[in-house]
C-alpha cells in the first residue's frame, strides 16, 4: 500500500516563502505530483517530479528525494491568492495503480 | 479546449435512495477517474476507467459502481444512500491510463444526503 503525510495547516505571510512537506511510503516509485485546490473549486495541477532534484516554475518550485520517500513544494513572493489547500500525490511503480493523493496542507497567507 | 464537465454541481438526496453523476472528460482523453473528497480523509480513489473497462477499483463498498461510455463519458452510481457518502465527488481525466500525464480535474458534484 501506499503513506503519503503532509501537515495539515500553515500559515504565512504575504511576501514571504514557504516550504510545504511531503513524505510517502510506498512499494515503488513513478511519479510525484502537486495539486492545488482552492475552496471550492477543483484540483488544478502544479509540478510533476520523477528524478531527485528540483523542478522550478515560475514562483512554485518542488523537489524530489527518491532515497528518502521526501518531497516539498515551495512557494515564494507569498500572494493571498496563494492561500489554498496544496495535494501531495504518488504513483507507485506498477504504472497501472491509480494516483494516490495525501490529505493535503491548507495554506493561510496573511497580511 | 473544454475542461472536465461535470453534471450535476448539487446534488441533495435522502437516505436509501440512489444517485448517478455524470462526467465528461476533456476531448481525446480515454481514462476517467472518480474520487471521493472529504474533509477528514481528503481524495479517497473510488475508480479508474479506460477504454470502457474498468482497470482499478479502491475500496469502496459495492453500492458505489460506474461505467464508462463509447465516447469515454463516465458515470457513477451510489445505490441505498448513507449519510456518510455525503462528500464531493470529483471526477479526472487523461489521455491514458496509468502514464505520468497529469490528471484534470472537474469541478465536483457536492452530494448531500439527509
Amino acid at each position: 500500500g501506499q503513506n503519503i503525510d503532509q501537515p495539515t495547516e500553515m500559515t504565512a505571510t504575504e511576501g514571504a516563502i514557504v516550504q510545504i512537506n511531503c513524505t510517502y511510503q510506498t512499494s515503488g516509485f513513478n511519479g510525484l505530483f502537486w495539486y492545488q485546490q482552492h475552496a471550492g473549486e477543483a484540483p488544478t495541477f502544479l509540478s510533476y517530479n520523477v528524478l531527485d532534484g528540483l523542478e522550478e516554475k515560475g514562483r512554485f518550485s518542488s523537489f524530489l528525494s527518491r532515497s528518502k520517500g521526501y518531497s516539498y513544494l515551495l512557494l515564494k513572493e507569498l500572494q493571498m491568492k496563494d492561500s489554498a489547500s496544496y495535494l501531495c500525490a504518488v504513483r507507485d511503480n506498477s504504472g497501472n495503480t491509480p494516483l494516490v493523493f495525501g490529505k493535503g496542507t491548507r495554506l493561510s497567507v496573511i497580511a | 479546449k473544454a475542461g472536465v464537465t461535470q453534471t450535476p454541481r448539487y446534488l441533495i438526496k435522502t437516505r436509501g435512495q440512489q444517485v448517478t453523476l455524470s462526467c465528461s472528460p476533456i476531448s481525446g482523453h480515454r481514462s476517467v477517474s472518480w474520487y471521493q473528497q472529504t474533509p477528514g480523509q481528503g481524495l479517497q480513489f473510488l475508480f479508474e476507467y479506460f477504454s470502457e473497462t474498468q482497470r482499478n477499483k479502491g475500496n469502496f463498498p459495492g453500492r458505489f459502481s460506474g461505467r464508462q461510455f463509447s465516447n469515454s463519458r463516465s458515470e457513477m452510481n451510489v445505490s441505498t444512500l448513507e449519510l456518510g457518502d455525503s462528500a464531493l465527488y470529483l471526477c479526472a481525466s487523461s489521455p491514458f491510463q496509468g502514464n505520468n500525464s497529469p490528471l484534470h480535474f472537474g469541478n465536483g458534484t457536492r452530494l448531500t444526503v439527509t
